[in-house]
């Protein structure tokens, strides 16, 4: 049973550029969560999405962040015009239909803008 | 402001002894609380979840409690060994909403 997986593993954009971070849950998990992660920090909640529908987005910033978890195929955390202070971990985690509580993560995805 | 603290201090204990973190939350109603391991360059791993109405649970050398009094969750882990070293996070779901929010994580250090 495959667990969370993301991709790309690394990622490195200039500033400007737009990032694109994979996600796709456990098999059967419906809610798919994105965090944030900066070095020596804790995990930043940004996004809580079903499948076709953003439950929770109140930790996205205004700007040049969206996400989407369409109907087929993985989640997407879309950066567009990249700045340094994107560079971060980022991670996604899913929970299974009935949502207990427990988090399943990927191994992250990091973000280097240069 | 709403609050989830964990000591930023690195833990070193011995091995073979108890190690006690602590996370304290403040202005929070949580519905229940867990803790997750964290290794460095990899993805959180789920070790245990507390409800607001337990007081303590355990899993084989793991033991959380839970003091809604204190506003605090205490994360022990007895006969501690190297392997058991990596950095341990509290997150909590609050009553009023639905997402998982962490604190900031507290590192362990067991040497032989």
């Amino acid at each position: 049973n495959a667990g969370v997986m993301q991709n790309p593993r690394h990622l490195v954009r200039r500033r400007g550029q737009e990032a694109r971070l994979r996600c796709s849950p456990m098999k059967g998990h419906s809610h798919v969560y994105w965090y944030r992660q900066l070095p020596e920090e804790g995990l930043k909640f940004m996004v809580y999405l079903q499948k076709e529908n953003i439950i929770d987005e109140s930790g996205m910033p205004k700007e040049r962040f969206s996400a989407e978890f369409p109907k087929e195929g993985p989640s997407i955390l879309r950066i567009q015009q990249v700045v340094r202070g994107d560079s971060a971990a980022y991670f996604c985690a899913s929970a299974g239909p009935t949502n207990t509580g427990e988090l399943f993560f990927g191994e992250g995805s990091r973000l280097t803008v240069l | 402001s709403q609050k989830i603290e964990q000591n930023s201090e690195a833990l070193n204990i011995q091995e073979g002894k108890t190690a006690t973190l602590t996370c304290n939350y403040t202005n929070y109603s949580p519905a229940y609380l867990q803790w997750y391991r964290q290794d460095p360059g990899r993805g959180p791993v789920f070790l245990l979840l507390i409800r607001e109405n337990e007081k303590e649970k355990r899993k084989e050398r793991l033991k959380v409690t839970f003091d809604t009094t204190l506003k605090q969750s205490l994360f022990h882990i007895t006969a501690s060994q190297p392997a058991d070293s990596a950095t341990y996070l509290c997150a909590l779901v609050d009553n009023a909403g639905n997402m998982l929010t962490f604190g900031g994580g507290t590192r362990l250090m067991v040497k032989p």
